[in-house]
């Protein structure tokens, strides 16, 4: 599969507990995006990373954080978790950026469940 | 700042039937502007961008600036058109996405 992947595709943990989100984008993309999903909040842009730097911010906690690495894989940081932090949280990714505005390819999400 | 309403979150309509999934928008710059679907246990994908007035599967969408909308028409739904649909709006720096909340269209038989 060439597309956005992500792992894990389910994470259960307790509040107060800290959990690691990975998104590899597509092969070639420089820019990826982290989106929250939530039945109140609908899908919220989080943050976006460019070729290892941050490039926008969204909606993001500050008990979130998020990093590019050079082979370009991303991940996000949750701690503190809290029980409205409970969401399908997605890894998007596109080819250039971030001047103007290319078709952002979504991974299948992460189902994370904090109890 | 910019947002993204999408009034109805379910929309039921039977085969054959026209839609019509509204969305409006609030921005303050030139947007641009974009309808994503996700069917069942499929990833969010993009359906169609206004800058391409192009028809996907038979649906097109018409940028009015005038009345802030982007609503998504298909002239004879089908049942396979049921699924999530969000309407999303780009800020000039071609960044973030911002998303409406979603309609779930249903095409009945």
């Amino acid at each position: 599969d060439s597309g956005v992947t992500q792992t894990p595709k389910h994470l259960i943990t307790a509040t107060g507990q800290r959990v690691t989100l990975r998104c590899s984008p597509r092969s070639g993309d420089l820019s990826v995006y982290w989106y929250q999903q939530s039945l109140d909040q609908g899908l919220q842009f989080l943050i976006q990373y460019y070729n290892g730097e941050e490039r926008a911010k969204g909606n993001i906690l500050e008990r979130f954080s998020a990093q590019q690495f050079p082979d370009l894989h991303s991940e996000l940081n949750l701690s503190s978790l809290e029980l409205g932090d409970s969401a399908l949280y997605f890894c998007a990714s596109s080819a250039e950026g971030p001047i103007s505005y290319n078709e952002q390819f979504f991974g299948p999400g992460t189902r994370l469940t904090v109890l | 700042a910019q947002r993204v309403t999408q009034p109805e979150k379910l929309l039921s309509v039977f085969k054959g039937a026209p839609v019509e999934l509204k969305c409006n928008y609030s921005y303050s710059g030139s947007p641009e502007l974009f309808w994503y679907v996700q069917y069942s246990r499929q990833r969010l994908q993009l359906l169609l961008r206004h800058i391409s007035r192009e028809s996907i599967k038979g649906f097109t969408a018409d940028l009015n600036k005038g009345e802030t909308s982007f609503h998504l028409k298909k002239p004879f739904a089908q049942e396979e058109d049921s699924a999530m649909y969000y309407c999303a709006l780009s800020d000039n720096a071609g960044n973030m996405l911002t998303f409406g909340g979603g309609t779930r269209l249903m095409v009945k038989p």
